[in-house]
């Protein structure tokens, strides 16, 4: 069972709305990273926390920004929405091994953002 | 740059036979390889990783992938199908920074 835990699991948002979705990682993993997963493609890389600093950032807009909390939680915020925001929104955690080590990362079950 | 290629988008297999599900990668330097997979409704599972060890790489649920350098290949195979392997699965490098580089997926289907 998946040590991962994502909220809400589905969402329906108006065009130029806000959106926070959370995630919860397991205890000691310190990098967590979100990942959007269009319908019929592959996860893309949106950004990475370490000890609650963003450390890498894929090629995705500023209106997507997020958090990382002390106590291995995480949030993922997006501002502006449009209609190509809707996707699977994936976290993912790895333990201080890095996702290299030990067993990769450890994702959630993803939170599905329908933008209307 | 890092990036990985499946070769296939949809693969199709009996129960019983083997499955073969291809990926190609690249990469500047030494890659770490992963495959995932992904069942409908749930998250993504690791089932096996490639970090420079041994090419041959045993995952679970009976899968294994075997890296080839000189074909930039990472292919994962299973002896024998079982209707629970019907899946998504995605074939990943790692990049700078711990980024992940997903394929498009390759969704198997088992036919009993």
């Amino acid at each position: 069972e998946t040590g991962v835990t994502q909220s809400p699991t589905h969402l329906i948002k108006t065009r130029g709305q806000q959106v926070t979705l959370r995630c919860s990682s397991q205890s000691g993993h310190n990098t967590v990273s979100w990942y959007q997963q269009a319908l019929g493609q592959g996860p893309q890389f949106i950004f990475q926390y370490y000890r609650e600093e963003e450390n890498g950032r894929g090629n995705f807009p500023p209106r997507f920004s997020g958090l990382q909390f002390p106590n291995y939680s995480s949030e993922l915020n997006v501002n502006a929405l449009e209609l190509d925001d809707s996707a699977l929104y994936l976290c993912a955690s790895s333990s201080p091994l890095g996702p290299q080590g030990g067993y990769g990362y450890t994702f959630g079950s993803g939170t599905r953002l329908t933008v209307v | 740059a890092q990036s990985v290629t499946q070769l296939d988008s949809h693969v199709s297999v009996s129960e019983g036979t083997p499955v073969l599900l291809r990926c190609n990668y690249s990469s500047s330097y030494s890659p770490s390889l992963f495959w995932y997979v992904q069942h409908p409704n749930k998250g993504l599972q690791l089932l096996l990783k490639y970090t420079s060890a041994a090419t041959l790489v045993k995952g679970i649920n009976g899968f294994e992938a075997e890296f080839k350098k000189s074909e930039t290949s990472f292919h994962l195979t299973k002896p024998s199908a079982h209707m629970s392997d019907a899946a998504e699965y995605f074939c990943v490098v790692r990049g700078d920074f711990n980024k992940f580089y997903f394929g498009s997926g390759t969704k198997l289907n088992v036919k009993p």
